[in-house]
């Protein structure tokens, strides 16, 4: 069974640090690419960035310098390290990934397999 | 960048047809043809019914059909079951100044209501 599984949010002051994990089971994991994505409340679903099974990495404007996704593929987990947190960033954080049929792998274009989410409170 | 947009709700009678759209502009929905399509139920994870924006996935009834012109997506349900009341969204790459490659931007969701 693919289970992608989230952990690590909690409530966090303005300013401060925090570090998620999503821990992947059942999927080929060293040669996916992993998407981090949220949801604030009321709002709809934001693309934050990927890690592509090379390790490189893209990020959206609103996070880039203050958010980094990285890998352990010993571990089958991917991280999202946020700094510098904001209030905005009071959101669910839930990691995705793809799917390849044949040669054809549609990692980060289109996303079948979610994780649950974990709650982020950016909050004084 | 901002997200692209769907009309917040869509309603049709039990065994007919309705389609939700998805309008982006020529940086994203106009310039791939990597839109997809997501169902989602309350307390589940989303799940991908349209990707390749006309692509069904295993396990997707051919009610569900989805194609695209210029900047605007759509997707289509056809044989309305009382199931298939849920929230859709849609997603669709996006050229982006900031990024290396290519992001994903997500529509706001449509709510999908079966009459």
């Amino acid at each position: 069974e693919v289970q992608l599984v989230e952990s690590g949010g909690g409530l966090v002051q303005p300013g401060g640090s925090l570090t998620l994990s999503c821990a992947a089971s059942g999927i080929s994991f060293t040669t996916a690419w992993l998407t981090w994505v949220r949801q604030a409340p009321g709002k709809g679903l934001e693309w934050l960035g990927r890690i592509k099974s090379d390790g490189t990495t893209d990020y959206a404007a609103p996070v880039k310098g203050r958010f980094t996704i990285s890998r352990d593929d010993s571990r089958n987990t991917v991280f999202l390290q946020m700094n510098s947190l904001k209030i905005e960033d009071t959101a669910i954080y839930s990691c995705i990934t793809g799917f390849c049929i044949g040669a054809t792998c549609h990692w980060d274009d289109a996303f079948d397999k979610w994780g649950q989410g974990t709650m982020v409170t950016v909050s004084s | 960048q901002s997200a692209l947009t769907q009309p917040p709700s869509a309603s049709g009678s039990l065994g007919q047809s309705v389609t939700i759209s998805c309008t982006g502009t020529r940086s994203d929905v106009g310039a791939y043809n990597y839109v997809a399509w997501y169902q989602h139920l309350p307390g589940k994870v989303p799940k991908l019914m349209i990707y390749e924006v006309s692509k069904r996935p295993s396990g997707v009834p051919d009610r569900f059909s989805g194609s695209k012109s210029g900047y605007t997506a759509s997707l289509t349900v056809s044989g309305l079951q009382a199931e298939d009341e849920a929230d859709y969204f849609c997603s669709s790459y996006a050229g982006s100044r900031y990024a290396g490659s290519k992001i994903v931007l997500f529509g706001g969701g449509t709510r999908l209501t079966v009459l």
